[in-house]
């Protein structure tokens, strides 16, 4: 257990349906990030959050947000979803945004059939 | 051109044969990282660089800032390091903290 918890691990849904993705950082830890992995693209950056605030945007999709809570967990909420965004989501959390190593999570793998 | 390049794609090797993966990146960068994922699809991060040389267990990283050059490194390899090995970096300069990544490298060790 790294201590970075996602839920759920597998999600299947039909296209242009809505879904929430959730993470929770290892404990002490503000920064939170999260991660696509799709066969043809390959690991790509989505976007940071820092203590509750937006710190940074990666290739995001218009229809993909997120927010961090007070308590510092993160939701990753993904609609109209299309064929093409079945991927592995993965969250990853650190102390800071600076300098410090990243913890991963376990991933939740997305299909949209 | 990929900001971050990585050789070979894929590796297979037999057990105990010493493991050289290669990275190249062509921004300044602030930090790289070697990642770790099985097949199961987990990530674990292996180290984090800056400059020079790390070392764990096995495992030995270095980083080259001036080629721009990173080498991760396996020795007395097992079929267990049998995993995708990915390169990552942090851009310089602020901003964006988020890791931009290589393609990967397939290493299979087979006993």
């Amino acid at each position: 257990d790294s201590g970075v918890t996602q839920t759920p691990k597998h999600l299947i849904t039909a296209t242009g349906q809505r879904v929430t993705l959730r993470c929770s950082p290892r404990s002490g830890d503000l920064s939170v990030y999260w991660y696509q992995q799709s066969l043809d693209q390959g690991l790509q950056f989505l976007i940071q959050y820092y203590n509750g605030e937006e710190r940074a945007k990666g290739n995001i999709l218009e229809r993909f947000s997120a927010q961090q809570f007070p308590d510092l967990h993160s939701e990753l909420n993904l609609s109209s979803l299309e064929l093409g965004d079945s991927a592995l989501y993965f969250c990853a959390s650190s102390a800071m945004g600076f300098n410090y190593g990243y913890t991963f999570g376990s991933g939740t793998r997305l299909t949209v059939v | 051109k990929n900001e971050v390049e990585q050789s070979p794609q894929n590796l297979t090797a037999q057990e105990g044969e010493f493991i050289t993966i290669n990275c190249s990146y062509s921004v300044g960068i602030s930090a790289l990282h070697w990642l770790q994922q099985h097949p199961g699809g987990g990530i674990v991060s292996l180290f984090m660089l800056s400059s020079g040389k790390k070392k764990h267990g096995r495992l030995i990283a270095t980083i080259n800032i001036q080629e721009k050059h990173s080498s991760l490194h396996i020795t007395a390899s097992h079929p267990r390091d049998s995993a995708v090995y990915i390169c990552a970096v942090r851009h310089s300069g602020g901003g964006a903290d988020g890791l931009t990544f290589g393609k990967g490298t397939h290493l299979i060790i087979q006993p």
